[in-house]
C-alpha cells in the first residue's frame, strides 16, 4: 500500500534562518507531488508541485523554494525564513489518470518568531 | 473572490444530520471532492463524485451536485462527535496536474 511521510510535523524557527520540510511516498512510482501551504481560516494555496525528477512548477512567487531530488521525494525549502512563512504545510501526491485524487501527508506546522 | 465558497462554520447535535453546502465557478469541473481534516492533520479524501452524476451515497455520506446552479453538498446523516472536523470541498477539470482548487473549509462542531 501506498504511505505518505512528512516531517518535521512542528517547527519553530526564529526569522532569517533556513527551512527544509521533507515528505516521501511509498508504494508507488512517479507520482505527482505537491507542497500546499494552509492558513487559517482559509484554503489550502498550491506552492509546487512536480510531475518527475527536477520537474518543479512554482505557482506563487514567494520566500519558498522546492526540489526533488529522488523519483519519490519532495523537498520544501527557505534560505531566510519570514514571519509570513508560518503557517501548515501540506505535501500531497497523486497518480494521473485516477480522478486527481491526492492523498495527503499529515502536515508540518511551522511557527516563525 | 474564491473559486470555490463554503461557509465556515456548522454547528449541530449528536445524531442529526449534517448539511455542509459549497459552490463553485467553473462550469467544466470534471471532479468534485470532499475532504475531511481532523485537527492537526493531513486532509483526508472522504468522496469524490463525476459531474455527471447528481448523486452518490457512502453509508452515512450523501453527496448531491447541482451541476446548473454549481452546488454541492455533503450529508452526513446520524452526526456523530467523531465527525467534528474541517471539510474542503475541492473541484478539479484534469486538465492539468495544478489544477484542483480547494475552498477555505468548513469547521463543523458536534455537540453532545
Amino acid at each position: 500500500s501506498q504511505t505518505i511521510h512528512q516531517w518535521p510535523a512542528t517547527l519553530v524557527q526564529p526569522v532569517g534562518s533556513p527551512l527544509s520540510l521533507e515528505c516521501t511516498v511509498e508504494g508507488t512510482s512517479n507520482p505527482n507531488l505537491y507542497w500546499y501551504r494552509q492558513a487559517a481560516g482559509r484554503g489550502l494555496q498550491l506552492l509546487f508541485y512536480s510531475i518527475g525528477i527536477d520537474q518543479i512548477s512554482s505557482e506563487v512567487p514567494q520566500n519558498l523554494s522546492a526540489s526533488r531530488p529522488q523519483d519519490r521525494q519532495f523537498i520544501l525549502s527557505s534560505k531566510k525564513l519570514l514571519l509570513s512563512d508560518s503557517g501548515f504545510y501540506l505535501c500531497a501526491w497523486s497518480v494521473s489518470g485516477r480522478a486527481n485524487v491526492l492523498t495527503f501527508g499529515a502536515g508540518s506546522r511551522l511557527t516563525v518568531l | 473572490g474564491e473559486d470555490v465558497e463554503q461557509s465556515l462554520f456548522l454547528s449541530v447535535r449528536e445524531g442529526d444530520s449534517s448539511v455542509i453546502n459549497c459552490t463553485y465557478t467553473d462550469s467544466s469541473s470534471t471532479y468534485l471532492y470532499w475532504y475531511k481534516q481532523e485537527p492537526g492533520a493531513g486532509l483526508q479524501l472522504l468522496t469524490y463524485i463525476f459531474s455527471n452524476m447528481d448523486m452518490k451515497q457512502d453509508q452515512r455520506l450523501t453527496v448531491l451536485l447541482n451541476k446548473k446552479d454549481k452546488h454541492l453538498s455533503l450529508r452526513i446523516a446520524d452526526t456523530q462527535t467523531g465527525d467534528s472536523a474541517i471539510y474542503f470541498c475541492a473541484e478539479s477539470m484534469l486538465s492539468g496536474n495544478n489544477d484542483m482548487r480547494f475552498g477555505a473549509g468548513t469547521r463543523l462542531t458536534v455537540k453532545p
